[in-house]
């Protein structure tokens, strides 16, 4: 199925500071969902991105869906310590039997205050 | 509250045995996934099931079978555990294609 590449793996950064996570297809999307797990916790669904070119935003997370629908990102504007997690995009993969999500390997993202 | 339940919260398992994970919903998803998570893998898909009655191979299936003979049920059965089998599993829910998935709380299995 179609995979998607995250990154960076982890990032490190003071309260307050912004931080990106990007991710990248070889393909043409037809849609993306990002999810946050917490440390210790399950994956909680943030948001879908279906449109090219599509901003949608939630408090200081920022989602992008790229003009070509190959690439997505998601920015945190002035990181808390409850923004501490691991955020992973997905996307739908198709096959004879069905469809299900194919998750990026995440970011984890650690903020010291 | 309407959601995912998983059960056992966490197992030690002798390799050879038999266990079965247990996952119900309450929400009338139609589609239902199970996935392994291990560090530095992230999510992998082992099995799914779009609708009752019907399921698929995802991307790490061997070594574990399901069923869905209903719409709430969704149990994940590893016939003869082995080490590599030790992980943390998630079942996961969902309305459909276009819909955001529903996690439970995960079952911690340790394989020795």
């Amino acid at each position: 199925g179609q995979q998607v590449m995250q990154i960076p793996q982890y990032q490190h950064v003071q309260e307050g500071e912004d931080f990106t996570t990007y991710c990248n297809s070889s393909t043409t999307l037809s849609n993306i969902q990002w999810y946050k797990q917490r440390p210790g916790g399950h994956p909680v669904f943030l948001i879908q991105l279906v449109k090219s070119g599509e901003v949608k935003k939630q408090k200081r997370l920022t989602f992008q869906f790229g003009e070509a629908k190959k690439n997505s990102s998601l920015h945190i504007t002035a990181t808390q310590t409850t923004d501490v997690g691991t955020y992973f995009c997905s996307i739908i993969s198709n096959s004879n039997s069905g469809y299900a999500l194919n998750f990026g390997k995440g970011t984890s993202l650690l903020v010291t205050p | 509250i309407a959601g995912i339940t998983q059960a056992p919260t966490s197992q030690i398992l002798a390799a050879g045995r038999r266990m079965t994970l247990r996952c119900t919903q309450d929400m009338r998803h139609n589609a239902m996934y199970w996935y392994r998570q291990d560090l530095g893998l992230g999510l992998r898909l082992i099995h799914y099931s779009n609708t009752a009655g019907t399921t698929g191979k995802g991307e790490v299936p061997d070594g574990y079978s399901v069923s869905r003979a209903n719409t709430d049920d969704f149990p994940l059965t590893l016939a003869s555990a082995v080490p590599s089998q030790t992980s943390v599993y998630f079942c996961a829910s969902s309305g459909g294609p276009t819909y955001g998935y529903t996690f439970g709380s995960g079952t911690r299995l340790t394989v020795v």
